[in-house]
């Protein structure tokens, strides 16, 4: 089945360490999201990348990494600078344009402790 | 980045039509509304999105105003399954690529009752 995938689907850290979040798709689509939720809030934009080899901060791009060595992977690191780092990632991809849907993954859950 | 507004929280009664209303005043003209859904702790599902015309899939219909300054999401038959998070979505055109960010607002919780 084509689709999207973000893995682990729960994920406990200590503080200070960094992690990787995975999210892969096999749908073809040339640009790819991440995105950060909070309880009750809405998503807000971490990163995007429009083609291999690029990708563009979003709104709240500090303390996070990415890379986008391959069109049907990108990772997202959540590093130590990232002060708050406990929320619900998702990762989202699209063809190229505006015209067409974005297609999410089921997200991780992230817990510092 | 155009901006939407949503109210948020709604009712309805299983059976009848859902009708969630949306303001995005600052759309510009080559930008697209897109409506997604959330149900607790999962991935936002694509609803519809349309332009300057009337939209209807499966799913739902989408009127947008001649202005295109609002629009509002139709489900005509609500069930119980149908109670999320409504999000509205103005998908932002950038630079020359055309590839559109989704910026997210705060959404509008509807449940539906039985």
């Amino acid at each position: 089945d084509g689709g999207i995938t973000q893995s682990p689907k729960y994920l406990f850290r200590k503080e200070g360490q960094n992690v990787t979040l995975s999210c892969e798709q096999n749908l073809n689509h040339d640009a790819m999201y991440w995105y950060r939720q909070d309880p009750g809030q809405g998503l807000r934009l971490i990163y995007y990348s429009q083609i291999v080899n690029d990708f563009q901060k979003g709104d709240i791009a500090e303390g996070y990494s990415v890379s986008r060595e391959k069109k049907e992977s990108f990772p997202l690191t959540v590093t130590s600078a990232q002060k708050n780092p406990t929320a619900f990632y998702l990762c989202a991809s699209s063809i190229q344009g505006i015209k067409t849907e974005a297609f999410f993954g089921q997200g991780t859950r992230l817990t510092v402790v | 980045d155009a901006k939407t507004t949503q109210p948020p929280s709604m009712d309805c009664a299983e059976g009848r039509a859902a009708n969630l209303p949306c303001n995005h005043s600052t759309i510009s003209g080559n930008e697209y509304v897109y409506w997604y859904r959330q149900i607790h702790s999962q991935g936002p599902q694509y609803i519809i999105h349309g332009l300057k015309n009337n939209e209807t899939n499966e799913m739902a219909s989408l009127i947008i105003t001649e202005d295109r300054k609002s629009s509002t999401l139709i489900l005509p038959h609500a069930t119980l399954r149908d109670t999320a998070v409504y999000y509205c979505i103005v998908r932002v055109a950038h630079g020359s690529s055309n590839t559109g960010k989704l910026i997210f607002g705060q959404g509008t919780t509807l449940q539906v009752k039985p």
